[in-house]
């Protein structure tokens, strides 16, 4: 998954314990992505930035908090950890903006268990 | 959003032609209809895309129904490498463009 660098790749917290999730393009996209998937269902949206200094929710965001400081780097934070947030994350960005958006590249994951 | 409607799984023998369908009856004249594949413990990878006309690319070839109701994504050949998740999204683009998953075809290629 050139282009897209998720870190860490697995992480086990303690349930109420904080963390963020790291994801750095080097592919200069405008749009990235943050979503979570579950033992053997779909993907899930929980946030997105169409731009640098913007964001804004997925379907699935409560617990979550998101922050898009530069083109490059957005990173997903779990301010108190639950077990239902037992999953794995994908980071992905896109060509384009807003309505024209395609040609998605998704990272190779994070695989967080809170315990 | 439109919702779509695929098999649950579908099996391929190697080296065969495999035709996913996607329902979509619900999808607006400006959706993109995307294709793509999740290979086990990875993240998806973007397969083809396309709006009206059929398209084709290494990959794969997708085909449209001429009321954008249903689309069909072909493998010429399937591999071993083939055997994924296969997601047809609906991509709205009053939305900001945002892919929305469901829950895809697992499939399987036998030798």
């Amino acid at each position: 998954n050139a282009g897209v660098t998720q870190t860490p790749k697995f992480q086990v917290l303690k349930t109420g314990q904080s963390m963020t999730l790291q994801c750095a393009q080097d592919m200069n996209h405008n749009s990235m992505y943050w979503y979570r998937q579950d033992p053997g269902m779909g993907l899930r949206l929980i946030y997105y930035s169409a731009s640098e200094g913007t964001t804004d929710k997925g379907e699935v965001p409560n617990g979550y908090n998101v922050s898009r400081l530069n083109k490059r780097e957005f990173s997903l934070r779990l301010e108190s950890a639950a077990p239902s947030q037992t999953s794995v994350y994908f980071c992905a960005i896109a060509l384009g903006q807003g309505r024209w958006t395609y040609g998605y590249t998704f990272g190779s994951g994070t695989r967080l268990t809170v315990v | 959003d439109a919702k779509t409607t695929q098999p649950n799984s579908m099996e391929s023998n190697e080296e065969e032609p495999v035709h996913l369908p996607c329902n979509h009856s619900t999808i607006s004249g400006t959706d993109y209809i995307h294709w793509y594949r999740q290979l086990p413990s990875q993240g998806p990878e973007y397969v083809i895309h396309g709006l009206t006309s059929n398209v084709n690319n290494r990959m794969a070839s997708l085909a449209i129904a001429e009321d954008r109701k249903s689309s069909t994504l072909i493998l010429h050949r399937a591999t071993l490498r083939d055997a994924a998740v296969y997601y047809c999204i609906p991509q709205n683009y009053n939305q900001g463009g945002k892919l929305i998953f469901g829950q895809g075809t697992e499939l399987s290629v036998k030798p």
